[in-house]
């Protein structure tokens, strides 16, 4: 069975660090691009940031550039995000996702986990 | 970057009704990456179409997505009960950023 299973979430005081990973499994991890997606308290889907296969294009909203860093381990099937300086409106549930293809072409992002919570606050 | 903006905010209806669902891109979106999810509280995103019209794996064919350029549609057919949750568009083009569009709930 394919799986994305998050890991690292928890409670932060502002101003401080958290790196949260994503395992994979169930399929050949190092053939997709990654991608993390949060969504705030009472609010929408965010795209965060983006990861392509083999690390050579790696993307983040302009909201934490320059805070967040994203990276992955083929040899682990891992993907990861290290969060720093975080505030509060990064306060959020963390979801890794799958940028799925269908016949060569991209095909949304077709798998999830469940996703972990990240709470900012002193 | 691209908006996508999505209406309406809510949609209230009853099984069986037909839902339709919209979403309009600021500018054209390339390739027709359009795509669209259910999301339901304490749930992963559930990916229902991708390419505008493309329904993914295992999606019940009460669920079709057309539209092109900027203007694109959901439509469920005939709602079941466990259809009511948000929906969002989502474009994903040839570079980010992947946006989503603010949402939809779908509600009894």
């Amino acid at each position: 069975e394919e799986q994305l299973v998050e890991s690292g979430g928890g409670l932060v005081k502002p101003g401080g660090s958290l790196r949260l990973s994503c395992a994979a499994s169930g399929f050949v991890f190092s053939r997709y691009t990654m991608n993390w997606v949060r969504q705030a308290p009472g609010k929408g889907l965010e795209w965060v940031s983006s990861v392509t296969a083999t690390s050579w294009d790696i993307s983040h909203t302009e909201s934490v550039k320059g805070r967040f860093t994203t990276s992955r381990d083929n040899t682990k099937n891992s993907l990861f995000l290290q969060m720093n300086s975080l505030r509060a409106e990064d306060t959020a549930v963390y979801y890794c996702a799958r940028f799925g293809t269908a016949v060569g072409l991209r095909a949304g992002f077709d798998l999830w986990g469940q996703g972990i919570m990240v709470t900012v606050s002193a | 970057e691209i908006v996508l903006t999505q209406s309406p905010d809510t949609l209230s209806l009853s099984p069986g009704e037909r839902a339709t669902l919209s979403c309009r891109a600021s500018q054209t979106i390339s390739s027709n990456y359009l795509a669209w999810y259910q999301h339901k509280p304490g749930q992963a995103p559930r990916l229902l179409v991708y390419g505008i019209s493309t329904r993914a794996a295992g999606i019940p064919d009460r669920f079709s997505g057309s539209g092109s350029a900027t203007d694109f549609t959901l439509t469920i057919s005939r709602l079941e009960p466990e259809d009511f949750a948000v929906y969002y568009c989502q474009q994903y083009g040839s570079s980010p950023p992947y946006t989503f569009g603010q949402g939809t709930k779908l509600e009894i």
